[in-house]
């Protein structure tokens, strides 16, 4: 079975403070895909990254980034230099399989990530 | 382009009532997805429509929800003889469906209040 834990609750910031959120994972499958979605105020889940599991490669994308390390089973997402803007709930969550199949998505249980001025 | 849609936003009903949302993905995505984030148990997969295929129901809580997709196209979830516990925001999601497809987009949501 699947299963993704985001063992923190609750994180608080100064804003331009660099702030990692947490994701560990368990699959028995080989091919599995990781992702993070943001759910501001507004509710509605933002995509934001998507990894397979063949690619260990880290991502950057502006103030974002995301540490894939399968030796740990985690899928770690860094915002740096944060801004109020970031404050939302953060879910990383699973799929296995390849592409044709099921791919429901297993979610953790989100991070709330505040961020002060 | 447009987005997943839900309607109603809101929806308030009493315990014992039936209740239909209703989702409209995005057009051209094949796959379609419910969810249910609630407070308790947070962020759950309902039921899963790809094409023509057979839907997986295996996220469904209990025989009182059923859902249906006609045309490959808009869905509708519904809720038969709704129990508080119901109470939650219900989510739609779409996906291509196509190779190299698998980024769920999410709809706003309808949020459920069985009083």
């Amino acid at each position: 079975a699947q299963k993704v834990t985001q063992a923190q609750t609750e994180i608080s910031v100064v804003e331009k403070e660099d702030v990692t959120l947490d994701c560990v994972y368990e699959t028995r499958d080989t091919t599995y895909y990781l992702f993070w979605y943001k759910q501001p105020p507004s509710g509605e889940l933002v995509f934001l990254i998507r990894r397979n599991s063949f690619d260990e490669q880290n991502e950057i994308s502006g103030r974002y980034s995301w540490n894939f390390q399968k030796s740990t089973s985690s899928f770690n997402f860094t915002i740096t230099a944060s801004q109020v803007v970031d404050s939302a709930v953060y879910f990383c969550a699973l799929s296995e399989g390849y592409t044709g199949a099921n791919s429901k998505l297993t979610f953790g249980k989100g991070i709330t990530l505040s961020v002060r001025p | 382009g447009a987005g997943v849609s839900q309607s109603p936003s809101n929806k308030v009903t009493e315990k014992g009532k039936d209740v239909e949302l209703r989702c409209d993905p995005i057009s051209g995505h094949t796959a379609l997805y419910w969810y249910r984030q609630s407070l308790g148990q947070g962020l759950e997969f309902l039921i899963y429509f790809q094409g023509n295929s057979a839907p997986d129901k295996s996220g469904l809580p209990s025989d009182r929800f059923s859902a249906e997709r006609t045309g490959g196209s808009v869905s509708t979830l519904t809720i038969q003889r709704t129990q508080q516990e119901d109470s939650a925001v219900y989510l739609c999601a779409s996906r291509t469906g196509g190779a190299g497809s698998y980024e769920q987009y999410f709809g706003p949501g309808t949020r459920l209040t069985v009083t």
